[in-house]
């Protein structure tokens, strides 16, 4: 089916390590966005792509790496994880200016 | 960057009574869209507004576009349960194509 998912949709890490976070969208839209979703802050935009090769930063950036060599994929990468990453994680796409979202990926870190 | 402020931040209503949700902007946008969460969900996309005093209804949902294009409401007529969730409006037209979210309001409706 047609859509976007994100994997894995549970994930604990312990502080200091590597994580990456896998979006992949069907549809290939153009443009791609990484959320964290936290209580309190509603969602907040980590980063977002135009296109292949098309990165920017969005309002949270600071601790996350992205790449976007292909247009289906927009992995989120947390280079060394912080307990103040402990978030859900969303990822959409968006065709004209409707998004579209995954499910989320609850990370935890320990 | 563009930002809106999303009132109230939470809302309890008994079921059958009225909601309304408000996004405000210090600018002009050009659309503005609105977004459902059920709890444990995703956000879900419910409209779009573009025109100055639009006005849009999805069954008891009614959603205003402000003749300024400043604000937006969205009000729902009589609660169910099943409206449950945060409701979250996206100015359009944020300097680029970033989709940035207001706050949400959170609403909870008791049966």
């Amino acid at each position: 089916d047609a859509g976007i998912t994100q994997s894995p949709r549970y994930k604990i890490t312990e502080t200091g390590r590597q994580v990456t976070l896998m979006c992949h969208q069907t549809w290939s839209h153009s443009y791609m966005f990484w959320y964290r979703q936290d209580l309190g802050h509603g969602l907040r935009l980590i980063y977002y792509s135009a296109a292949a090769d098309i990165t920017d930063k969005g309002e949270v950036p600071d601790g996350y790496v992205v790449s976007r060599s292909k247009t289906e994929n927009f992995p989120l990468t947390l280079e060394s994880a912080t307990r103040s990453q402990t978030s859900v994680y969303f990822c959409a796409s968006r065709r004209d200016t409707e998004a579209f979202f995954g499910q989320g990926t609850r990370l935890t870190v320990v | 960057g563009q930002q809106v402020m999303q009132i109230p931040q939470y809302q309890h209503v008994q079921e059958g009574e009225d909601f309304t949700t408000y996004c405000n902007s210090s600018t002009t946008l050009s659309n503005i869209q609105w977004y459902k969460q059920r709890p444990g969900g995703h956000p879900v996309f419910l409209i779009q507004l573009v025109k100055s005093g639009e006005v849009k209804k999805q069954k008891r949902l009614t959603f205003q576009f402000g003749e300024a294009k400043k604000n937006s409401s969205l009000h729902i007529t009589a609660t169910q349960t099943t409206d449950v969730g945060t409701y979250f409006c996206a100015p359009g037209n944020t300097g680029g194509f970033k989709t940035i979210f207001g706050a949400g309001t959170r609403l909870f409706v008791k049966a």
